[in-house]
């Protein structure tokens, strides 16, 4: 079975650029959600998805990340501009959906776009 | 709202102890999710073992045990045996299914000193 995959790998990019990220989930996989894993901290959920509809928004800084998943499959992160700040790692993660499969959704993980902000 | 809270930034082990890393959380949904994941230096998130709030037993997962004492609303990790290849960051993770919420710890980084 093939794992969450995300690209790119590594991206630097100078402040007030664009960036956009890439996960495509584990096939079946209802839920996807976006991390945001700054060094030396946990994950922060920026947003979760349930097919195609946002399920938690709420750590989503909106006047800048932007996210879709407009046919419930892969998903796509954007920073528009970024910050020096954004500078972090990008975790993609998806499971089943609750009541789908083992009753609780544990979350397999990408690899993760590590982001540099100059 | 939920909180999660992991009290040992950092541990060093000697190789084939036990170790404990400590969890403790808070939450008003009264049905929800206990996961351990490890984060070695390469960066993946590797799951480990899930305890749900409902369960009566301790779950198991070949060397790693957790410790879960609803009471207290604590959720430790146990490894037994320690290898060189534990060493590694450890975070605890709460999700509610009432609003299927999830909040990550702050994470322990075990070192394992052969």
């Amino acid at each position: 079975e093939a794992g969450v995959a995300q690209s790119p790998r590594y991206k630097i990019i100078e402040k007030r650029q664009s960036v956009a990220f890439w996960c495509n989930p584990i096939s079946g996989h209802a839920t996807l959600y976006w991390y945001q894993q700054i060094l030396g901290q946990g994950p922060k959920l920026l947003i979760q998805f349930q097919n195609n509809g946002v399920v938690d928004d709420s750590q989503l800084p909106k006047d800048r990340f932007s996210a879709e998943r407009l046919k419930g499959v892969d998903s796509t992160l954007k920073i528009q501009p970024a910050k020096l700040e954004d500078s972090a790692v990008y975790l993609c993660a998806s499971s089943l959906a609750f009541g789908q499969g083992a009753g609780y959704n544990e979350q397999f993980f990408g690899p993760g776009t590590r982001l540099t902000v100059l | 709202a939920q909180k999660i809270t992991q009290t040992q930034p950092g541990m060093f082990v000697q190789e084939k102890e036990a170790v404990t890393l400590d969890c403790t959380y808070d939450t008003s949904d009264p049905s929800y999710g206990l996961f351990w994941y490890k984060q070695p230096s390469s960066g993946e998130m590797i799951f480990l073992i899930y305890q749900g709030s409902y369960d009566q037993q301790n779950a198991t997962e070949g060397r790693y045990s957790l410790n879960f004492q609803k009471a207290r609303k604590s959720a430790n990790l146990v490894i037994s045996a320690s290898q060189l290849g534990d060493s590694a960051m450890y975070f605890c993770l709460i999700s509610n299914f009432g609003n299927e919420k999830l909040t990550f710890g702050t994470g322990t980084r075990l070192t394992i000193i052969p």
